[in-house]
């Protein structure tokens, strides 16, 4: 009965390559995110996004793209990945006008 | 811009003995504020939150947190501190107006001394 789930939980690739981490909430919340905590454990947004509106943190690459085939899955989409964007990313969700967020357990991308 | 500053990067306390980890927030409203725990290699779990009304909210494992205006304030407690408890701590704001987005603290690390 996992709330917000991610895959993979690991991944490791190499630099210049595309790679997508999906996110899946159970909550039935409209609103989901994605946030990025680097080497540092310093914890940054990186997009809000339900279905009507995307808010994009304007320090972002545009290499990082979020997708969402439903109202229950926010994917992120890196292109070209650099050795910088190593991190955990962390997917979250909040119901309708809500602040609260719930997060799932987390991606560590590791590029080499 | 909102922002929070957890000055504490490091705490150590002994088993048994109380805790507060400081928060201070910049918010140009009444701000919605968070406290998250983060056990290693683990998400982010929410401990507590205040919106409004009474100051004094208490939380999840025994946690609690007073939020202080006039000090911009949200600093966290526990009267008794167990080994389960060593954890990265996260202080939070949040605002409906931008996206529903939170902006996080740079975290405090506990660590619990036997």
């Amino acid at each position: 009965d996992t709330a917000v789930s991610q895959t993979p939980k690991y991944l490791v690739t190499q630099m210049g390559n595309d790679k997508s981490i999906k996110c899946e909430q159970n909550l039935g919340h409209d609103t989901m995110y994605w946030y990025k905590q680097d080497s540092k454990k310093f914890l940054k947004i990186m997009f809000s996004y339900n279905n009507k509106e995307l808010i994009i943190n304007e320090t972002v690459p545009n290499r990082f793209s979020p997708k969402s085939p439903d109202k229950a899955h926010l994917n992120l989409h890196i292109n070209s990945l650099e050795l910088g964007d190593s991190a955990v990313y962390f997917c979250a969700s909040s119901s309708r006008g809500a602040v609260e967020q719930y997060f799932g357990p987390g991606t560590r991308l590791t590029v080499t | 811009a909102q922002s929070v500053t957890q000055p504490d990067i490091h705490i150590t306390v002994s088993e048994g003995a109380s805790l507060e980890l400081r928060c201070n927030y910049s918010y140009g409203a009444t701000p919605y504020l968070f406290w998250y725990v983060q056990s290693p290699g683990q998400g982010l779990q929410l401990l507590l939150k205040y919106f409004s009304g009474d100051t004094l909210v208490q939380g999840i494992k025994g946690f609690e947190a007073e939020f202080k205006r006039s000090q911009s304030s949200f600093n966290l407690r526990k009267p008794s501190v167990h080994w389960s408890d060593a954890a990265e701590y996260f202080c939070a704001v949040g605002a409906r107006n931008a996206g529903n987005m939170l902006t996080f603290g740079g975290g405090t690390r506990l660590m619990v001394k036997p």
